[in-house]
Order: C-alpha cells, then structure tokens, then sequence
C-alpha cells in the first residue's frame, strides 16, 4: 500500500514550457485534490476533484488544468509555465466526503520555472 | 471563503517544555484537521478532530464548534516536534481550508 505517490519530486522549467505532476493512489480513495504551498501563504487548493470524470476549481486554479480519467489517478497540467507558479505542490487524497476522515499527502513536488 | 487564523506563528521550545497552539476559524465547519510538516517537506496526519478531544501520545487536540476554535497542546517537546503544525477546516464545499501555519522549533 503505497498511500499517495507523486511524480517528479523536483523538476526545473522554464518560462513557456508545458509539464504534467502525476499523482497516483491506491487507497480506492473518491476524492483527490492538488495544493500549491509557499512561503508564509500555507496550503492553497488548485482543483479537486470527487470522482472520477468531476473535476472543480479550487481557491487558485488559474494556468492549470486537470482531468480525473480513474479513480487512481490525477495528473495536474502547467500548459504554459511562468515564474509565479514555482512553488511546492502536493497531492491529497481522501474518502469520498473529506467530512468523513483524513485527508493523506503525497511527498510533494517542487516545481522551479525560470 | 472561510478564514482560519493560527496562532503563534513562532515558537521556539526549550525540549521538555510543553506547549499550546491555537486555530481560529471564522464559521462553522464539518472538520478539522492538524497536520505537521516536518523539516523534509512531508505533510502528516495529527488529528481528525471536528469536536471534542483527541490524544496521541504526547499531543492531544481540542476543538470547540460552538465557540470556532481548537487546541493542539504538545507536552514534553522533543526536537522531533519540530516543524510547521498546519490547521484545515472544511464547510461542506469539500474545500479544506489551511491556515498559515505554526512555526514550532524545539532546541536541545
């Protein structure tokens, strides 16, 4: 049971280029989300999503995109990087309602864009 | 959206020492949540505490709906506890909401 796996943990971009984070888990968890998280601002929700094929915004949503194909997986997408999205991502993932349990974290990925 | 205030957000601790931190939030919420990130970044589970009170070894947590606020005490501070103590509140949007965080560094 590997819990929640994201990929990469590093990656440097530069302004401009695409790229993808993948998460991954194997806890047959309904509900996924993306965080971003910098310094002195906490965590702040990107998308979520409740199921597979229901994606949603989150508090800061705008340069990414995601999409929910199984309930595996949650790729997030950067179409066009720029410097105000580097930052440490995290993945999350929990039971269908978030009201009913805990919310589990994958390692994180921090993302350096030129 | 709904606001959550954490407090202090420093904290150097002389290990042994015990300690409080405090989460306010500004409505009603259907869960809370502590988490503690640790020096390397990784984000762990404290307590799932939307009401009431919890312990874990030498932390517990409480959380007062009525009057929107919860508690994590550490007690024997351990260097170990050193790191960020996050608060999450959610109301029923599943959007959990983060606060900014509580410094804590324990010395030796």
């Amino acid at each position: 049971n590997a819990g929640v796996t994201q990929t990469p943990k590093f990656q440097v971009l530069k302004t401009g280029q695409s790229m993808t984070l993948q998460c991954a888990q194997d806890m047959n968890h309904e509900y996924m989300s993306w965080y971003r998280q910098d310094p002195g601002m906490g965590l702040r929700l990107i998308h979520y999503s409740v199921g597979a094929g229901i994606t949603d915004q989150g508090e800061v949503p705008n340069g990414y995109n995601v999409s929910r194909s199984t309930t595996e997986d949650f790729p997030l997408r950067l179409l066009s990087a720029a410097p105000s999205q580097t930052s440490v991502y995290f993945c999350a993932s929990s039971y269908r309602d978030p009201n009913t349990g805990e919310l589990f974290f994958g390692e994180g990925s921090r993302l350096t864009v030129l | 959206g709904i606001q959550v205030e954490q407090s202090p957000p420093d904290l150097i601790l002389q290990e042994g020492a015990n300690s409080t931190l405090r989460c306010n939030f500004s409505d009603s919420v259907n869960n809370l949540q502590w988490f503690h990130q640790n020096p390397w970044g990784q984000l762990i589970n404290l307590f799932y505490i939307p009401s009431g009170t919890k312990q874990n070894g030498r932390l517990s947590a409480t959380t007062v709906a009525t009057e929107r606020y919860s508690l994590l005490y550490i007690s024997s501070s351990q260097t170990t506890d050193s790191g960020v103590y996050f608060c999450a509140v959610l109301r029923g949007n599943n959007r959990l909401a983060f606060g900014k965080g509580n410094q804590v560094v324990v010395i030796p």
